[in-house]
């Protein structure tokens, strides 16, 4: 089992949607997370930690579910410009070499 | 401010040649890190520097791969005997620590695209 895993999509969904999207983490210690997003052919950058009791920022919110070992990413009122690949980042080891990126997810918005 | 930029941003050599890739992190952030990115693939990673300590090499595929930092700043990975399957995108990024459990955003530059003939 990968220690952590993403559906790849792709998640083609209409402009306005909302869209939902979890990632799982083999490692139960894992202590710190995040989500990424990388536009095609540039590099990732941070779209937002994850936090214990969930945040929110505008239209994203981020969730962590320990007991089942997932993180979720929700985007409502989804816009053209959401589209790009999400990468789960799970820190197992709570050391800083050894954080690790998911697959990704792939979300297309369509007009 | 200036962000992480890295050199060249394309690479085609041929199978066999060694290549160097350059890094030049964000001013101050002491932490350093090297991935690779094969098409449509996750982040692989390579290598880790933080402050003077000794690098996490860990990721590093074979021993034909190895990395540098001079002065804690401008760091080189180096790859020797290039074989097809070392194409790739080869990304670096850096963080202002590296500690507090891994917290530290990183912060990443364009990367580098590899292509070995």
């Amino acid at each position: 089992r990968k220690e952590v895993e993403q559906d790849p999509g792709p998640f083609n969904v209409p402009e306005g949607a909302t869209v939902a999207f979890n990632c799982t983490y083999s490692n139960s210690a894992s202590q710190s997370f995040f989500w990424y997003r990388q536009d095609c052919r540039k590099e990732p950058k941070l779209l937002m930690s994850v936090y214990s009791s969930g945040n929110e920022d505008g239209r994203f919110t981020a969730q962590l579910n320990r007991a089942s070992q997932y993180i979720s990413l929700l985007i409502r009122d989804s816009k053209l410009s959401d589209s790009a690949t999400y990468l789960c980042v799970v820190n197992p080891y709570s050391s800083a070499s050894k954080i690790i990126f998911g697959s990704g997810t792939r979300l297309s918005i369509r007009p | 401010g200036a962000g992480v930029s890295q050199s060249p941003s394309n690479k085609v050599t041929e199978k066999g040649k060694d290549v160097e890739l350059r890094c030049d992190p964000i001013s101050g952030h002491t932490a350093l890190y090297w991935y690779r990115q094969s098409l449509g693939q996750g982040l692989e990673f390579l290598i880790y520097f933080q402050g003077n300590s000794a690098p996490d090499k860990s990721g590093l595929p074979s021993d034909r791969f190895s990395a540098e930092r001079t002065g804690g700043s401008v760091s080189t990975l180096t790859i020797q005997r290039t074989q097809q399957e070392d194409s790739a995108v080869y990304l670096c990024a850096s963080s202002l620590e590296g500690t507090s459990g891994g917290m530290d955003t990183q912060y990443f530059g364009p990367g580098t695209r590899l292509t070995v003939l």
